[in-house]
């Protein structure tokens, strides 16, 4: 069964330094999307991609976050400077349309970041 | 934007009793409706989903019905085990340009043996 790879699995960072997960979505799959989940909640959309463009990244931290998808295949988010608030679970996802019509979405396993 | 309310935030069951979680939403033109378990170290994974246009879907175990007068939609799990532990989260479909997937803070689900 395809799967959405995401590296690292753990990160330990110090707060004032970068960060940088990884995403490889399931072949095929033009629309990726990253999301982060605080402990004890539901998982919240930073950034989503169709292809290599950004459509939507409303709700992510420019200040500090960045988001790229260079070939429209794997995808980076990166964290410069992490603050003690980010950290939290990062989880990469990738759709395709399902038989609802609707996009169906695949998790990677993401990737957990804590803040010192 | 859309906001998804669920509820309960934990629920303990004993083996072979049913489990029921509910999730609310505040967007009418919200049309699809996923449910997501996430195993412990694990990402969310989709265990069945439900179009605005059906009122009930049903996979072995597993259902969920949909109300959208009411704006509510829930997860019927029947005969649990206690592999079926685990955080559930609802989510709702907004389709506005690339459609946005909103998740409710997740049901802590634990059945005892």
């Amino acid at each position: 069964e395809a799967e959405v790879a995401q590296s690292p699995r753990y990160k330990i960072t110090e707060k004032s330094q970068a960060v940088a997960f990884w995403c490889d979505p399931i072949s095929g799959h033009a629309t990726l999307y990253w999301y982060r989940q605080i402990l004890g909640q539901g998982p919240e959309l930073l950034v989503q991609f169709q292809d290599e463009s950004v459509v939507d990244d409303s709700q992510l931290p420019k200040d500090r976050f960045s988001a790229e998808r260079l070939k429209g295949v794997d995808s980076t988010l990166k964290i410069q400077p992490a603050e003690l608030g980010d950290s939290a679970m990062y989880l990469c996802a990738s759709g395709e349309r399902g038989p609802s019509g609707a996009n169906v979405l695949t998790f990677g396993a993401g990737s957990r970041l804590t803040v010192l | 934007g859309e906001n998804v309310e669920q509820h309960p935030s934990t629920l303990s069951v004993q083996e072979g009793d049913s489990a029921v979680i509910k999730c609310t939403y505040s967007d009418s033109a919200s049309n699809y409706f996923p449910w997501y378990k996430q195993e412990l170290g694990k990402g969310p994974q989709l265990i069945i989903d439900i179009r605005s246009n059906v009122g009930e879907k049903k996979d072995q175990r597993i259902a969920v019905t949909l109300n959208k007068t009411a704006k509510h939609f829930s997860l019927h799990i029947t005969e649990t085990q206690p592999e079926d532990s685990a955080v559930y989260f609802c989510a709702a479909l907004t389709p506005s340009g690339y459609s946005t997937l909103t998740f409710g803070k997740g049901t802590m689900l634990l059945v005892s043996p």
